[in-house]
């Protein structure tokens, strides 16, 4: 069964940075693009970034550019999320997701990130 | 940035019987391909989300035949036939056809 495992979220203050990890067995990230979707408290689902097989391109929500970078390792089967000056509306629940045919397939359990003072 | 917008945002059923969900968005969501990336996608509590429907109609492996997207252009639906006490949850429909991919509200299942 595939399995996503995310990690690295927190609290964290305004203008602070974290970065999440997610760890996939028994599938090969290196077939896939890979996303991040989060789901804020009371709010809906918003996608947050892309990156393709090779790391080649990637794809960022306005509300995120030029703070947040989407990066792989295929060599340890890995994708991360780097985030940094962040908002008390980044706070949410991020969800790491294998992304084919254009559509998330595989999702993990997602990791909590609070943005707080 | 296309908007995703769902409909009933609560739906009661009765066990045994068929729910609908409508899903419509602002632009069409064909792509420059000829195919139409909208998806569905299932999160029950306590588990990861699951997609059931990819490119409109198409079944994930595994997914009940009770399971069914059908529309184009720029309304889609999911329906499911004899709801199970286990179809309760949230359903999401998502366009992967233009970036931003984006969701709609979802759709809360619950029994009747």
């Amino acid at each position: 069964e595939v399995q996503l495992v995310e990690s690295g979220g927190g609290l964290v203050q305004p203008g602070g940075s974290l970065r999440l990890s997610c760890a996939a067995s028994q599938f090969r990230l290196s077939d896939s693009w890979m996303s991040w979707v989060r789901l804020a408290p009371g709010k809906g689902l918003e996608w947050v970034a892309s990156v393709k097989q090779d790391g080649s391109e990637e794809r960022y929500v306005d509300s995120v550019k030029g703070r947040f970078t989407i990066s792989r390792d295929n060599a340890r089967n890995s994708v991360y999320l780097e985030m940094n000056s962040l908002r008390v509306e980044d706070t949410a629940v991020y969800y790491c997701t294998t992304l084919r045919i254009h559509a998330p397939d595989y999702w993990g359990q997602g990791t909590l990130v609070t943005v707080s003072s | 940035d296309v908007v995703v917008t769902q409909s009933p945002l609560s739906l009661p059923v009765a066990l045994g019987q068929s729910a609908s969900i409508s899903c419509w968005s602002t632009r069409s969501l064909v792509a420059t391909d000829g195919s139409t990336y909208v998806n569905w996608s299932q999160w029950r509590a306590g588990q990861s989300p699951r997609r059931l429907i990819f490119k409109v109609s198409n079944r994930d492996s595994g997914v009940p035949d009770r399971f069914s997207g059908s529309g184009a252009g720029t309304n889609f639906t999911l329906k499911i036939s004899r709801v199970e006490a286990d179809d309760v949850g949230i359903y999401y429909c998502m366009q992967g056809t233009y970036w931003p991919y984006t969701f709609g509200q979802g759709t809360k299942l619950e029994i009747k």
